[in-house]
């Protein structure tokens, strides 16, 4: 069955940077796109881009451009996001997902949170 | 960006229908998808392009709407339906959700 599995919570400190992984099983991992979607109790669920798992081309959504880097590992078919220069308003919890382009994100890894506090 | 308007929260018993809307700020075609998230697990695809079942929902659930107007309805609703519910388009950039609709069963 189709399964992303994202690594463990994360707690760093304000101006450092933290990478989130996403291995995906169950598929074909090039042939669907990996989405990252952050999610607030007080902004609810952001999009913040996605990568072309098998070109690696990325699309970000402009408010996360500088602050998520998202890079993938197509022989470990391992998706990646970076976050960078963290401060508490990027506490969050943080999605990976499989997008179907257009046709919503059917799976859905279990979140990944990051706390940034010094 | 679009914002997507939902009622905040909605109370039934079991057996009753519901009917849980969503507002697009500009039209959305019928792009627009449904998730269902319970608490401490991640969201759950449930509807696709307005009307499309996902994989194993079942059939309880429906959705209907097209250009600004969306409705996901469940019928009849179960004691598991316990949940919030958020829509998401996918028709213009980016991707926006709207802030939920808590669903809770009498």
């Amino acid at each position: 069955q189709v399964q992303l599995q994202q690594s463990g919570a994360e707690l760093a400190k304000p101006g450092s940077s933290v990478k989130i992984s996403c291995k995906a099983s169950g598929y074909t991992f090039t042939s669907y796109y990996i989405s990252w979607i952050k999610q607030t109790t007080g902004q609810g669920l952001e999009y913040i881009g996605y990568i072309n798992t098998g070109s690696g081309g990325t699309n970000y959504n402009e408010k996360f451009k500088g602050k998520a880097t998202l890079t993938v590992d197509k022989s470990s078919s391992t998706a990646f996001m970076q976050l960078s220069s963290l401060t508490p308003d990027d506490s969050a919890v943080y999605y990976c997902a499989r997008d179907l382009r257009r046709v919503g994100m059917d799976a859905w890894g279990q979140g990944a949170s990051v706390t940034v506090s010094s | 960006d679009t914002v997507l308007t939902q009622s905040p929260a909605l109370a039934v018993s079991p057996g009753e229908r519901v009917s849980i809307s969503c507002r697009a700020s500009e039209g959305v075609n019928s792009y627009m998808h449904w998730y269902q998230q319970k608490p401490g697990q991640q969201p759950k695809l449930l509807i696709y392009k307005a009307s499309n079942l996902a994989s194993g929902v079942p059939a309880r659930f429906s959705g209907s709407g097209s250009g600004t107007d969306f409705t996901l309805t469940i019928d009849p609703v179960e004691a598991d339906d316990t949940a919030t519910y958020f829509c998401q388009q996918s028709w213009n950039d980016p991707p926006t959700f709207g802030a939920g609709t808590k669903l809770e069963l009498k």
